[in-house]
């Protein structure tokens, strides 16, 4: 159980343009949804967290205009990244996290690796 | 001072060796912690929930010390497969998450 997929898993796209990541959780149902960003050889930093049916509380330093992020269901939660470009480039993460009576571990989706070029 | 820290090692060890790591935490009202630990490339993997003064499975005990505000992980009989980077994180007793820890490279060797 607890299985959280990512679509897609590698994405090549030309500056400027925007790409869409797609997080589920595929086996029960997420309250919150977790987006992080890791770059080469460094640790996982928190972008934002969203709850299903709310707007998602973003960390500070990260752009709300820029990643937009959508939780419109307990399974689905999209990351779209507007006007990429090449400092963009990153290893892009979800997690997901049932309601408090399921715990609190986080499941991770296998990431998504972004290229802009 | 971050929220959360980890040596980041690495932590060179001979396979079969007992190995220890922690993990220090700044806020006192953390309640739960968790170990992940993630392989280069991929994505972390929960290893072990952390929610009274500590959990074993296996060959992996983690440990609370609230006075001292840490956590740590022993993995005992290292396998090469336990090579990886642990990353720890707390929950405050709100349920929000902290930040992650900066992980701690393992690296078994033969």
């Amino acid at each position: 159980g607890a299985v959280v997929s990512q679509h897609p898993s590698r994405v090549i796209c030309k500056s400027g343009t925007s790409v869409k990541i797609e997080c589920r959780s595929l086996d029960f149902q997420a309250t919150t949804m977790f987006w992080y960003r890791q770059f080469p050889k460094q640790s996982l930093m928190l972008m934002a967290t969203s709850n299903e049916g709310s707007k998602a509380t973003y960390e500070q330093g990260v752009e709300k205009d820029k990643f937009l992020i959508n939780h419109a269901s307990l399974t689905l939660s999209t990351l779209t990244v507007t006007s990429a470009h090449p400092e963009d480039s990153s290893f892009y993460i979800c997690s997901a996290r049932g309601s408090a009576g399921t715990g609190y571990e986080q499941y991770f989706g296998p990431g998504t690796r972004l290229t802009v070029t | 001072r971050k929220e959360v820290e980890q040596d980041p090692g690495p932590f060179n060890v001979p396979e079969g060796a007992t190995v220890a790591f922690n993990c220090t935490y700044s806020n006192s009202a953390s309640q739960s912690f968790f170990w992940y630990r993630q392989d280069c490339r991929k994505e972390p993997k929960l290893l072990m929930s952390v929610y009274s003064s500590g959990n074993e499975d296996g060959r992996f005990t983690a440990q609370l010390n609230r006075p001292s505000q840490y956590i740590s992980l022993l993995i005992r009989d290292s396998k090469l497969s336990d090579s990886a980077t642990y990353l720890c994180v707390g929950l405050n007793n709100a349920g929000n998450m902290l930040t992650f820890g900066g992980g701690t490279r393992l690296m078994v060797k033969p």
